[in-house]
């Protein structure tokens, strides 16, 4: 079945230690997107990318980091610099006529 | 600056109620609008893409309208089920780029 897998679905972090979530579609889709969501709150954009070596800063993208050496894979690192990186983190790709498709989501918490 | 209104933000509703949900944007130079559903602690997933030159689309129980010279959306829900209980949201995507723009969401509960 095609889909966007991450893993892990819950991660636990101490401060000071960079963490990478990971972003795996098999949909053959161009664009992939990296989401951050808070209690309460819509969905924020951290980065996307249109194409494989090529991403772009999204609206909140201070203390993360992303690659697209590949097509079908888009991880997502949460550095030390990120102040306050709990959250919901979604990662999800847009086809042709750009109908956006989500993962199942990786809880990240900070002890 | 596009941005995307969701009203009411939580609903409350009995079994067998029709319902409809808003999404309002600022800006009518919009690719497409998608409206989403949530599920506690899960990723969201696609109920309808309308784009730009439709003005509305069905599937089931729901049908979604696109009003662009108004800015509004609407979710149409019929003879709602426990089952539809979830958040709702709709994103809109701008003309020329790949940036979705999202609403804060609908919290339905749907009684039994």
């Amino acid at each position: 079945d095609g889909g966007i897998t991450q893993s892990p679905k819950y991660l636990f972090r101490k401060e000071g230690q960079n963490v990478t979530l990971s972003c795996e579609q098999n949909l053959n889709h161009d664009a992939m997107y990296w989401y951050r969501q808070d209690p309460g709150q819509g969905l924020r954009l951290i980065y996307y990318s249109q194409i494989v070596n090529d991403f772009q800063k999204g609206d909140i993208a201070e203390g993360y980091s992303v690659s697209r050496e590949k097509k079908e894979s888009f991880p997502l690192t949460v550095t030390s610099a990120q102040k306050n990186p709990t959250a919901f983190y979604l990662c999800a790709s847009t086809d042709g006529v750009r109908e956006l498709f989500f993962g199942e989501g990786s809880r990240l918490t900070v002890l | 600056k596009q941005e995307v209104t969701q009203i009411p933000a939580a609903l409350s509703v009995p079994e067998g109620e029709n319902l409809v949900l808003n999404c309002s944007f600022t800006d009518s130079a919009i690719y497409n609008l998608q409206w989403f559903r949530q599920d506690p602690g899960k990723g969201l997933t696609s109920l309808l893409l309308i784009q730009s030159s439709q003005r509305e689309q069905t599937s089931g129980r729901l049908n979604a309208s696109l009003d662009k010279s108004s800015g509004r959306s609407t979710l149409y829900i019929a003879a709602s089920q426990p089952g539809d209980s979830a958040t709702y949201l709709c994103a809109v995507v701008k003309r020329g780029t790949y940036k979705y723009i999202f609403g804060t969401g609908t919290r339905l509960k749907v009684l039994a």
